[in-house]
């Protein structure tokens, strides 16, 4: 089953603005990352903030946590046509021991 | 190192054969996962290994998939027999424990089509 729920399911927006999507969770967790997956391939890590962390940054990257919410935040800023792809948010479940994922968000920047 | 790998990148194969998966896992790490992914059902967590031995196979479709992990470096996934609705993308990963804060890596996934 799915841990998490992106929104927005897809988003398309021109080079240079700023990306928002938001993941929500169901259970407690102690961490929460996000990653990124471009067409035809695996998922690459960006970016993991601890439940005690309410923001973290990490080049054009901004995460935020709400723990009361159960919800995060990814931001991209600036964004540029190379960040096209599907960004997944995904917590620690089953004893801390396995990694879940949302939905996904499909970003599309457009030149 | 040279990340997770998988074999074959892409698989063919007609209803009713088995399919055989190969992952070969970072030096190290003591979690293995396979996931598979559609456009339908996403991502989803097959089973899971801790130091070779299966953990959490709950997500594991039928009896028809079947995992293993005879050592460290090496894992397979087979599916025997194999039906159209086995197709999709099936992805194997790697990792220390996630409650600790560590990431996963993912391998470049085998595409797997069922005729």
């Amino acid at each position: 089953s799915q841990q998490g729920e992106e929104d927005p399911q897809a988003l398309s927006i021109q080079e240079g603005e700023n990306a928002t999507m938001n993941c929500s969770y169901k259970t407690s967790i102690n961490n929460l990352q996000w990653y990124r997956q471009n067409s035809g391939r695996g998922l690459v890590h960006l970016i993991l903030i601890r439940s005690n962390e309410r923001e973290k940054h990490s080049g054009r990257l901004r995460v935020t946590l709400d723990t009361s919410k159960k919800s995060s935040s990814l931001l991209i800023t600036a964004s540029r046509a190379a960040d096209t792809a599907s960004y997944f948010c995904a917590t620690p479940s089953g004893g801390g021991n396995k990694l879940t994922f949302g939905t996904g968000t499909q970003l599309k920047v457009e030149l | 190192d040279a990340g997770v790998i998988q074999s074959p990148r892409h698989e063919v194969t007609e209803m009713g054969q088995e399919v055989t998966l190969r992952c070969k896992p970072i030096s190290g790490h003591d979690y293995l996962f396979w996931y598979r992914q559609t456009m339908m059902r996403g991502l989803e967590l097959l089973i899971y290994f801790n130091n070779n031995v299966p953990i959490d196979d709950s997500g594991m479709p039928e009896d028809r998939f079947s995992a293993k992990m005879p050592n460290a470096s090496f894992s397979t996934l087979k599916i025997q027999p194999s039906e159209p609705r086995d197709s999709a993308v099936y992805f194997c990963a790697s990792s220390l424990a996630f409650g600790k804060g560590t990431e996963a890596f993912f391998g470049q996934g085998t595409r797997l089509t069922v005729v």
